[in-house]
């Protein structure tokens, strides 16, 4: 099935430093969301975005609707270690139904 | 303020056994949704509904059945399991095309 080109795939980075992540599609949409999942847990919605050029803040974290609706990027400044976890994209389009089309997920690993 | 709830968190089944896996959700939403993911992957769709009474298939529905007779529950039916439907199942809810979607925990299932 299609799914979102997300990366990077893994970031190995130390406690402090700020953390970005993309994920870019052949295909526009018209909702974007970034949802973080821990280890035995569900994903939890971070962030959702309605219209190109948004940009929104959640805390430490910023993300942004692509101009051209074909991306979407997550920064998170200053990192901490409960950041840990699988960051994923995701897109909805209105004629597929607004269901949901995942990135693979990126793997924040802080270094002590 | 439950939110989505899916039960058994664990479950190991033999090769050919059958099971339902129970989701119910008490947020009065009309869209819901399965999804597996597999080791290292990001999610998948089973199966979906967009209110009571209607399911859908999503990309991978063989070998899985739902219903949804209420607007709370959406059981997810694996019938002669299979060791390819090993895997970690969500459940997920949504009020409607433009919001997120809120998840459950998870089920953990293993075909042995």
């Amino acid at each position: 099935g299609q799914q979102l080109n997300q990366s990077p795939q893994s970031m190995f980075i130390q406690e402090g430093e700020d953390v970005s992540m993309n994920c870019t599609s052949s295909s526009i949409f018209n909702t974007w969301l970034w949802y973080k999942q821990d280890p035995g847990e569900g994903p939890v919605l971070l962030i959702a975005l309605y219209k190109a050029g948004e940009l929104t803040s959640n805390g430490r974290l910023t993300a942004q609707f692509g101009i051209t609706r074909k991306d979407s990027f997550l920064n998170i400044s200053a990192s901490i270690p409960s950041d840990v976890g699988i960051y994923f994209c995701a897109g909805q389009r209105r004629d597929s139904n607004y269901q949901l089309i995942w990135g693979a997920g990126t793997k924040l690993i802080i270094k002590p | 303020n439950a939110g989505v709830t899916q039960t058994p968190k664990f479950r190991i089944l033999k090769i050919g056994q059958s099971m339902t896996l129970q989701c119910t959700q008490d947020m009065n939403h009309n869209y819901m949704y399965w999804y597996r993911q597999d080791p290292g992957m990001g999610l998948k769709l089973i199966y979906y509904s967009v209110g009571a009474g209607i399911t859908d298939k999503g990309e991978v529905p063989n070998g899985y059945n739902v219903s949804r007779s209420t607007t709370e529950d959406f059981p997810l039916r694996l019938e002669l399991a299979a060791p390819s439907q090993t895997s970690v199942y969500f459940c997920a809810s949504k009020a409607g095309d433009f919001y997120g979607y809120t998840f459950g925990s998870g089920t953990r299932l293993t075909v042995v």
